[in-house]
């Protein structure tokens, strides 16, 4: 089993909805929760970062990390065509530089 | 800023012979990442170094598998033998701010071994 599952997709939806993207880690250890966002031909660029649990918002986006349940979500509202690119969940330890990314979900917002 | 330049961006060869990527750091970072990505495996973490170190290469594949950082901003990752399997895009990266361990990724190469 891997340390962190994210479910590659494809993700289909229309412009405007609402997307929620997820993955599931095992090790409890896990501290920093950070979503990268790749567009195609692309290197992986930060999107957001949390520490803990909680939520974070930004803009149209918002990080959700629930550690009693080690479970991870990104959302977007009323998304748009240019969101089309794959996200990918990563996370660390306390004092890690080392990251551990999930597979990565490709999502596609239709006009 | 960070600035990481990848090169080749597109190598394609024949299995058995040698392949050096190169990854060149634009400003001064102590910390230098190798991951490889596929559809099947994604993006995973081969080696990494610190001030030129390598401190992590439990994710290097195989002994096929080589990588230097002779300098402060410039490393390889030598494949010799390729084989097939090594296709893939390889991605540099480093950290952008060590706040929130910020990495920070090059363009990538894309490998494909014939």
């Amino acid at each position: 089993q891997k340390e962190v599952e994210q479910d590659p997709g494809p993700l289909s939806v229309p412009e405007g909805a609402i997307v929620s993207l997820n993955c599931t880690y095992s090790n409890s250890a896990f501290q920093y929760f950070m979503w990268y966002r790749q567009y195609s031909r692309k290197g992986p660029e930060l999107l957001m970062y949390t520490y803990s649990s909680g939520n974070k918002e930004d803009g149209r986006f918002t990080a959700q990390v629930d550690k009693s349940s080690k479970y991870i979500s990104l959302f977007i509202r009323d998304s748009q065509p240019s969101d089309s690119a794959t996200y990918l969940c990563a996370m660390t330890f306390q004092g890690a530089q080392k990251l551990v990314f999930g597979q990565g979900t490709r999502l596609t917002i239709n006009p | 800023d960070a600035g990481v330049i990848q090169s080749p961006r597109h190598e394609v060869t024949e299995m058995g012979q040698e392949v050096t990527l190169r990854c060149k750091l634009i400003s001064g970072h102590n910390s230098l990442f190798w991951y490889r990505q596929t559809m099947m495996r994604g993006l995973e973490l081969l080696i990494y170094f610190n001030n030129n170190v390598p401190i992590d290469d439990s994710g290097m594949p195989e002994d096929r598998f080589s990588a230097k950082m002779p300098n402060a901003s410039f490393s390889t990752l030598k494949i010799q033998p390729s084989e097939p399997r090594d296709s893939a895009v390889y991605f540099c990266a480093t950290i952008r701010d060590y706040l929130y361990n910020e990495q920070f990724f090059g363009p990538g190469t894309r490998l494909t071994v014939l």
